[in-house]
Protein backbone atom coordinates (compact mmCIF):
# COMPACT_ATOMS: atom_id res chain seq x y z
CA UNK A 1 0.00 0.00 0.00
CA UNK A 2 1.35 3.25 -1.06
CA UNK A 3 1.64 5.79 1.85
CA UNK A 4 1.46 9.60 2.36
CA UNK A 5 2.56 10.29 5.45
CA UNK A 6 2.03 14.04 6.78
CA UNK A 7 1.64 15.52 10.83
CA UNK A 8 -2.19 15.85 12.19
CA UNK A 9 -1.32 19.37 13.61
CA UNK A 10 -2.70 21.14 15.09
CA UNK A 11 0.29 23.93 14.10
CA UNK A 12 -0.45 26.38 15.59
CA UNK A 13 1.32 29.71 14.38
CA UNK A 14 1.14 33.77 15.18
CA UNK A 15 0.21 35.76 12.44
CA UNK A 16 3.24 36.53 10.33
CA UNK A 17 5.05 33.50 11.12
CA UNK A 18 6.76 31.11 8.55
CA UNK A 19 4.10 28.20 8.70
CA UNK A 20 6.42 25.02 7.94
CA UNK A 21 4.49 21.90 6.54
CA UNK A 22 6.18 18.47 5.67
CA UNK A 23 5.07 15.50 3.94
CA UNK A 24 6.78 11.84 3.72
CA UNK A 25 5.79 9.28 0.90
CA UNK A 26 6.63 5.57 0.14
CA UNK A 27 6.02 5.44 -4.29
CA UNK A 28 9.76 6.35 -5.04
CA UNK A 29 8.65 6.36 -8.17
CA UNK A 30 6.53 9.24 -7.57
CA UNK A 31 6.74 12.23 -10.31
CA UNK A 32 4.03 14.27 -8.99
CA UNK A 33 2.83 16.45 -5.88
CA UNK A 34 0.10 18.87 -4.67
CA UNK A 35 -0.51 20.61 -2.18
CA UNK A 36 -4.20 21.38 -1.55
CA UNK A 37 -5.71 23.41 0.74
CA UNK A 38 -8.94 22.76 2.58
CA UNK A 39 -11.26 24.67 4.87
CA UNK A 40 -14.09 23.08 6.59
CA UNK A 41 -16.65 22.16 4.62
CA UNK A 42 -15.01 22.86 1.97
CA UNK A 43 -13.93 21.26 -1.26
CA UNK A 44 -9.61 20.75 -1.63
CA UNK A 45 -8.24 23.76 -3.37
CA UNK A 46 -4.82 23.12 -5.21
CA UNK A 47 -2.46 25.91 -4.43
CA UNK A 48 0.79 24.48 -5.53
CA UNK A 49 2.32 21.55 -7.19
CA UNK A 50 5.89 20.31 -7.43
CA UNK A 51 7.40 18.18 -10.26
CA UNK A 52 10.95 18.46 -10.18
CA UNK A 53 13.96 18.64 -6.97
CA UNK A 54 14.14 22.05 -5.04
CA UNK A 55 11.94 25.00 -4.64
CA UNK A 56 9.23 26.26 -6.50
CA UNK A 57 7.60 29.24 -5.16
CA UNK A 58 4.07 30.96 -6.01
CA UNK A 59 3.46 34.02 -4.02
CA UNK A 60 3.91 33.30 -0.14
CA UNK A 61 4.10 29.83 -0.40
CA UNK A 62 6.75 27.86 -1.72
CA UNK A 63 6.92 23.70 -1.83
CA UNK A 64 9.60 21.98 -1.43
CA UNK A 65 10.86 18.81 -3.24
CA UNK A 66 13.15 15.95 -1.95
CA UNK A 67 13.20 12.65 -4.18
CA UNK A 68 16.06 10.76 -2.57
CA UNK A 69 14.67 11.60 0.93
CA UNK A 70 11.06 11.17 -0.58
CA UNK A 71 9.95 14.28 1.35
CA UNK A 72 7.70 17.40 0.00
CA UNK A 73 7.55 20.84 2.03
CA UNK A 74 5.00 23.50 2.01
CA UNK A 75 5.90 26.78 3.69
CA UNK A 76 3.64 30.09 3.89
CA UNK A 77 5.56 33.44 4.61
CA UNK A 78 3.56 35.90 6.25
CA UNK A 79 1.10 33.50 7.81
CA UNK A 80 -2.44 34.86 7.78
CA UNK A 81 -5.45 34.03 9.88
CA UNK A 82 -7.12 33.27 6.84
CA UNK A 83 -4.79 30.58 5.81
CA UNK A 84 -6.05 28.63 8.74
CA UNK A 85 -7.32 25.22 6.93
CA UNK A 86 -6.35 21.71 6.52
CA UNK A 87 -3.48 21.17 4.43
CA UNK A 88 -3.52 18.45 2.60
CA UNK A 89 -0.65 17.12 0.66
CA UNK A 90 -1.33 14.28 -2.56
CA UNK A 91 0.86 12.06 -4.53
CA UNK A 92 0.62 11.01 -8.13
CA UNK A 93 0.25 7.25 -7.87
CA UNK A 94 2.28 5.57 -10.27
CA UNK A 95 0.36 2.77 -11.06
CA UNK A 96 -3.01 4.17 -10.49
CA UNK A 97 -2.24 7.28 -12.21
CA UNK A 98 -4.60 9.32 -9.63
CA UNK A 99 -3.90 11.37 -6.13
CA UNK A 100 -3.04 9.37 -2.95
CA UNK A 101 -4.13 12.20 -0.32
CA UNK A 102 -2.03 12.18 3.02
CA UNK A 103 -4.52 12.75 6.16
CA UNK A 104 -3.90 16.51 6.23
CA UNK A 105 -2.39 19.05 8.76
CA UNK A 106 -4.70 21.87 10.00
CA UNK A 107 -2.81 24.83 10.22
CA UNK A 108 -4.00 27.25 12.53
CA UNK A 109 -2.35 31.22 12.09
CA UNK A 110 -3.30 33.15 15.58
CA UNK A 111 -4.02 36.90 15.07
CA UNK B 1 -9.75 29.36 -15.57
CA UNK B 2 -10.60 26.00 -14.07
CA UNK B 3 -14.35 24.84 -12.91
CA UNK B 4 -15.55 21.52 -11.83
CA UNK B 5 -19.38 22.01 -11.46
CA UNK B 6 -21.45 19.37 -9.39
CA UNK B 7 -25.09 19.28 -8.47
CA UNK B 8 -26.76 19.45 -5.96
CA UNK B 9 -24.91 20.61 -2.99
CA UNK B 10 -26.91 18.65 -0.57
CA UNK B 11 -28.70 16.00 -0.93
CA UNK B 12 -30.73 13.58 1.41
CA UNK B 13 -32.17 10.12 0.79
CA UNK B 14 -33.06 7.13 2.21
CA UNK B 15 -31.79 3.67 1.93
CA UNK B 16 -34.79 2.83 -0.53
CA UNK B 17 -34.53 5.56 -2.67
CA UNK B 18 -32.53 6.11 -5.96
CA UNK B 19 -30.71 9.39 -6.45
CA UNK B 20 -28.01 10.73 -9.22
CA UNK B 21 -24.67 13.08 -8.16
CA UNK B 22 -24.11 15.01 -11.24
CA UNK B 23 -20.34 16.90 -12.32
CA UNK B 24 -19.64 18.59 -15.31
CA UNK B 25 -16.48 20.17 -17.03
CA UNK B 26 -16.16 22.10 -19.83
CA UNK B 27 -12.30 22.48 -20.25
CA UNK B 28 -11.89 20.03 -22.20
CA UNK B 29 -10.35 17.25 -19.61
CA UNK B 30 -10.13 13.72 -20.61
CA UNK B 31 -10.06 12.17 -17.61
CA UNK B 32 -12.60 12.33 -14.30
CA UNK B 33 -12.99 11.25 -10.93
CA UNK B 34 -15.29 10.81 -8.16
CA UNK B 35 -13.35 10.85 -4.36
CA UNK B 36 -15.19 10.35 -1.11
CA UNK B 37 -13.93 12.19 1.99
CA UNK B 38 -15.64 11.61 4.80
CA UNK B 39 -15.65 14.00 8.28
CA UNK B 40 -11.90 14.67 9.35
CA UNK B 41 -10.40 11.94 6.54
CA UNK B 42 -8.63 12.90 3.12
CA UNK B 43 -10.32 12.27 0.49
CA UNK B 44 -10.48 8.59 -0.68
CA UNK B 45 -10.70 7.65 -4.41
CA UNK B 46 -13.36 5.76 -5.98
CA UNK B 47 -13.42 5.63 -9.71
CA UNK B 48 -11.60 7.04 -12.74
CA UNK B 49 -12.74 7.44 -16.26
CA UNK B 50 -9.93 7.94 -18.73
CA UNK B 51 -11.50 8.89 -22.80
CA UNK B 52 -15.47 8.10 -20.94
CA UNK B 53 -14.06 4.46 -20.10
CA UNK B 54 -13.95 3.01 -16.43
CA UNK B 55 -9.91 2.90 -15.53
CA UNK B 56 -10.45 2.17 -12.18
CA UNK B 57 -12.67 1.33 -9.94
CA UNK B 58 -11.53 1.01 -6.33
CA UNK B 59 -13.39 -1.79 -5.43
CA UNK B 60 -16.70 0.13 -4.59
CA UNK B 61 -19.78 -1.47 -3.92
CA UNK B 62 -22.53 -2.01 -6.40
CA UNK B 63 -24.72 0.58 -4.77
CA UNK B 64 -22.07 3.27 -6.43
CA UNK B 65 -22.74 3.27 -10.01
CA UNK B 66 -20.77 5.35 -12.04
CA UNK B 67 -21.21 6.85 -16.07
CA UNK B 68 -19.93 8.67 -17.94
CA UNK B 69 -22.27 9.87 -20.80
CA UNK B 70 -19.92 12.25 -22.78
CA UNK B 71 -16.46 14.06 -21.99
CA UNK B 72 -17.85 16.82 -20.29
CA UNK B 73 -20.04 14.50 -18.07
CA UNK B 74 -19.70 12.59 -14.91
CA UNK B 75 -22.65 10.73 -12.73
CA UNK B 76 -22.86 8.61 -9.31
CA UNK B 77 -25.49 6.34 -9.40
CA UNK B 78 -27.04 5.88 -5.59
CA UNK B 79 -29.24 2.92 -5.17
CA UNK B 80 -29.99 1.32 -1.58
CA UNK B 81 -27.61 3.09 0.32
CA UNK B 82 -26.24 2.75 3.90
CA UNK B 83 -26.30 5.65 6.79
CA UNK B 84 -22.54 4.90 6.44
CA UNK B 85 -22.64 5.99 2.86
CA UNK B 86 -23.05 9.97 4.11
CA UNK B 87 -20.00 11.89 2.99
CA UNK B 88 -18.64 14.72 0.79
CA UNK B 89 -18.74 13.63 -2.70
CA UNK B 90 -16.13 15.50 -4.96
CA UNK B 91 -15.74 15.07 -8.49
CA UNK B 92 -12.66 16.02 -9.71
CA UNK B 93 -10.83 16.29 -13.83
CA UNK B 94 -7.79 16.57 -15.29
CA UNK B 95 -6.47 17.07 -19.03
CA UNK B 96 -5.09 13.36 -19.31
CA UNK B 97 -4.46 11.22 -16.59
CA UNK B 98 -1.41 9.80 -18.17
CA UNK B 99 0.38 12.71 -19.30
CA UNK B 100 3.33 13.67 -17.03
CA UNK B 101 2.31 16.64 -15.01
CA UNK B 102 -1.32 15.30 -14.59
CA UNK B 103 -2.88 18.18 -12.65
CA UNK B 104 -6.30 17.46 -10.87
CA UNK B 105 -9.17 19.90 -10.07
CA UNK B 106 -11.86 19.40 -7.52
CA UNK B 107 -15.57 20.67 -7.71
CA UNK B 108 -17.11 21.84 -4.56
CA UNK B 109 -18.37 18.70 -3.70
CA UNK B 110 -22.08 17.14 -2.98
CA UNK B 111 -23.03 16.32 0.87
CA UNK B 112 -24.63 13.35 0.98
CA UNK B 113 -26.55 12.86 4.17
CA UNK B 114 -28.29 8.73 4.18
CA UNK B 115 -31.29 8.70 6.77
Amino acid sequence: QKEVEQNSGPLSVPEGAIASLNCTYSDRGSQSFFWYRQYSGKSPELIMFIYSNGDKEDGRFTAQLNKASQYVSLLIRDSQPSDSATYLCAVMDTGRRALTFGSGTRLQVQP
Amino acid sequence: DTEVTQTPKHLVMGMTNKKSLKCEQHMGHRAMYWYKQKAKKPPELMFVYSYEKLSINESVPSRFSPECPNSSLLNLHLHALQPEDSALYLCASSQDRLLSGNTIYFGEGSWLTVV
